[in-house]
């Protein structure tokens, strides 16, 4: 299995400051036929189901503020908030889904 | 409007069973690829398995830690999928998603609230 690990595992963030995310998968998850990074990022809050926010690593899901930014490519990813709300403390999650069974990152908690 | 309901968690002892059915509405699970994810109490996200389309051969795919004793399927006349746990662990407690996985993402787009399945003596 290709396995995800996130960086850090938590970060503490000013209102209006950019916070950083990290992904990095043990092997490539871009697909070389179609030239797309199979890599999903996802929000949850407390006590709610995960909500996708990209795919295709960097494809805003519509309706997600264009504060959230996704990036990167083959095996390394990244998920910026440029400038952080109030909703938008939450556990972020990276995904892979190249392989036959995906696979997520462990999480990173962001605080205010 | 894409909803999942899912039901049938509880308590079970070790090495017991446990079917899970999560009911499908605005959409036809048929013409869809489901999965089920789950998620240990104050822990990560774990993919479990999925079915795929009959167009796609009908065929599942279980990670490591399940397969062999957890079964998925789908009742297409009831627009429902399930899942058969048997031989259950403590390290199976979690909360259990039902999600659909679109063509447009390529991955888990819709989930369901859950359901929570305890096992423990």
């Amino acid at each position: 299995d290709i396995v995800m690990t996130q960086s850090p595992d938590s970060l503490a963030v000013s209102l209006g400051e950019r916070a950083t995310i990290n992904c990095k998968s043990s092997q490539s998850v871009l697909y070389s036929s179609n030239n797309k990074d199979y890599l999903a990022w996802y929000q949850q809050k407390p006590g709610q189901p995960p909500k996708l926010l990209f795919y295709w690593a960097s494809t805003r899901k519509s309706g997600v503020p264009d504060r959230f930014s996704g990036s990167g490519s083959g095996t390394d990813f990244t998920l910026t908030i440029s400038s952080l709300q109030a909703e938008d403390v939450a556990v972020y999650y990276c995904q892979q889904y190249y392989g036959s069974t995906p696979t997520f990152g462990q999480g990173t908690k962001v605080e205010i | 409007e894409v909803q999942l309901v899912e039901s049938g968690g509880g308590f079970v002892e070790p090495g017991g069973s446990l079917r899970l059915s999560c009911v499908a509405s605005g959409f036809t699970v048929s013409n869809a690829w489901m999965s089920w994810v789950r998620q240990a109490p104050g822990k990560g996200l774990e993919w479990v398995g999925r079915i795929k389309t009959k167009a796609d051969g009908g065929t599942t795919d279980y990670a490591a830690p399940v397969k062999g004793r957890f079964t998925i399927s789908r009742d297409d006349s009831k627009n429902n999928l399930y899942v058969q746990m048997n031989s259950l662990k403590t390290e199976d407690t979690a909360v259990y998603y039902c999600t659909v996985e679109t063509g447009t993402t390529g991955t888990t787009q819709y989930w369901g609230q859950g359901t929570l399945v305890t096992v423990s003596s």
